[in-house]
């Protein structure tokens, strides 16, 4: 089935950088790649989300890039803030069937330190 | 925002009892959808289901479960009999659309 990487496991930023984590999917007729952030004992939480028909989007801080042809998606967040501190979901829908599932990367835990 | 209820948030089992995780979805919604988290890993796919019906599972969704639900209540998954490997956070999620929305989870200890 459908697999997918996320890298950096552990990232360490000082606040105010910027912090990136790349996906990578095998299935290149995925077309839903959404992102999530968990804290510690709660759900995850949709943060955003790109279809396929698009490159880039931007939500305030949040900037995610999606290359279709390398099969590989990225979550970028500009200016970070101690609130940000968190573990990082991306998703893949799985196009192989009708009705949408999700399969997670293996996540990122996020340290953003003043 | 729209919300997943789930019950219990907690339950600990002895080894081979039964247990039954309970989900209410976002009202509108019609796809539900069951995820298990390990601790410090990433959730992963148990089973969707749609107009009374699973319509995929993992090899994860073992013979031991089933999910079912009755009346357009309560969206349920049953272990029976349960196994220490079933010790897990269980996550309820709906969707209309593409965007999927968690429940809080049931933390089920498997003794």
């Amino acid at each position: 089935g459908e697999q997918v990487e996320q890298l950096p496991s552990i990232l360490r930023v000082q606040e105010g950088s910027s912090a990136s984590i790349n996906c990578s999917y095998e299935d290149s007729a995925s077309n839903y790649f959404p992102w999530y952030k968990q804290e510690p004992g709660e759900n995850p939480k949709l943060i955003i989300d790109i279809r396929s028909n698009m490159e880039r989007k931007q939500i305030q801080e949040l900037i995610v890039l999606l290359d279709k042809k390398a099969k590989r998606f990225s979550l970028h967040i500009t200016d970070t803030q101690p609130g940000d501190s968190a573990m990082y979901f991306c998703a893949v829908e799985g196009a192989s069937s009708s009705f949408s599932k999700l399969v997670f990367g293996q996540g990122t835990s996020l340290s953003v330190v003043p | 925002g729209p919300k997943v209820l789930q019950i219990p948030s907690h339950q600990i089992i002895d080894m081979g009892q039964m247990v039954t995780l309970n989900c209410d979805p976002v009202s509108n919604h019609l796809y539900f959808y069951w995820y298990k988290q390990i601790l410090g890993q990433q959730m992963e796919f148990l089973v969707n289901f749609y107009n009374g019906k699973v319509m995929e599972k993992s090899k994860l969704f073992k013979d031991q479960f089933s999910v079912e639900r009755p009346d357009g209540s309560y969206f349920t998954l049953k272990i029976q009999p349960t196994a220490l490997e079933d010790s897990a956070v269980y996550f309820c999620a709906s969707s209309s659309h593409a965007e999927q929305f968690f429940g809080p989870g049931t933390r089920l200890t498997v003794l």
